[in-house]
């Protein structure tokens, strides 16, 4: 069975620092990995994902994301934090093709301070 | 210009009442999604259908039934409801059977007294 565990519920950075959001995963398959974010009163809104192929993968908003199968781990990363980025994260992990279901981690709220 | 779209916003109710949820997408996706998340914000998938038909139905009590008229819209219909199903309840799309939900609504705030 999949599952996804992300550490950290609450996670606090200054405007300009280094954001790191934890994702790790577990998957019988090669999984297929995700990043929502949500921003409040409003539903999630797909950030970036890995299927196959690249290991690092870029999405939206300067938001990246490294898949290491050996650590199962999918962390987000941003260089530099913006006081619009503070909002719930969401990793998820689906297995296989067709008709699969995407498992979301319990989110993390990432705070910027300016 | 709204992608998925569901109505009501907020929904307010008595326990017992029986109430409906809808939900519809503009993208031309074939497959939609209920899910429901709870006041911890922990997100669980209730129903999933590709082009009008059930492909996962997690378990979730049968006072929830979504009905599909067609691949545009997703609507849920709950009965006899219970202090429990207080959540937020999201609708989400995304192209076809094979993929993971790449739109959402956003969501109906469900409060049941």
């Amino acid at each position: 069975a999949q599952s996804v565990t992300q550490l950290g519920s609450h996670v606090s950075v200054s405007e300009g620092a280094l954001v790191l959001l934890r994702c790790n995963y577990s998957s019988s398959v090669p999984p297929y990995l995700f990043w929502y974010v949500q921003y409040p009163n409003q539903g999630l809104q797909l950030l970036l994902k890995y299927t196959t192929g690249a290991t690092l993968v870029k999405g939206i908003n300067g938001f990246e994301a490294e898949f290491k199968k050996s650590e199962t781990s999918f962390h987000l990363t941003k260089p530099s934090a913006h006081m619009s980025d503070a909002a719930e994260y969401f990793c998820a992990v689906s297995e296989g093709t067709g008709g699969f279901k995407t498992i979301f981690g319990a989110g993390t709220r990432l705070f910027v301070k300016a | 210009d709204t992608a998925v779209s569901q109505t009501p916003k907020y929904l307010v109710t008595q326990m017992g009442n029986d109430k409906s949820i809808k939900c519809e997408q503009n993208l031309g996706h074939d497959t939609m999604y209920w899910y429901k998340q709870d006041s911890k914000k922990f997100l669980k998938i209730m129903f999933s259908y590709n082009n009008k038909e059930l492909i996962i139905n997690e378990t979730v009590p049968n006072r929830f039934s979504p009905k599909s008229p067609d691949k545009a819209h997703l609507n849920l219909h709950i009965n006899s409801l219970e202090l429990g199903d207080s959540a937020v309840y999201f609708c989400a799309s995304s192209p076809g059977q094979g993929t993971s939900p790449l739109h959402f609504g956003n969501g109906t705030r469900l409060t049941v007294t």
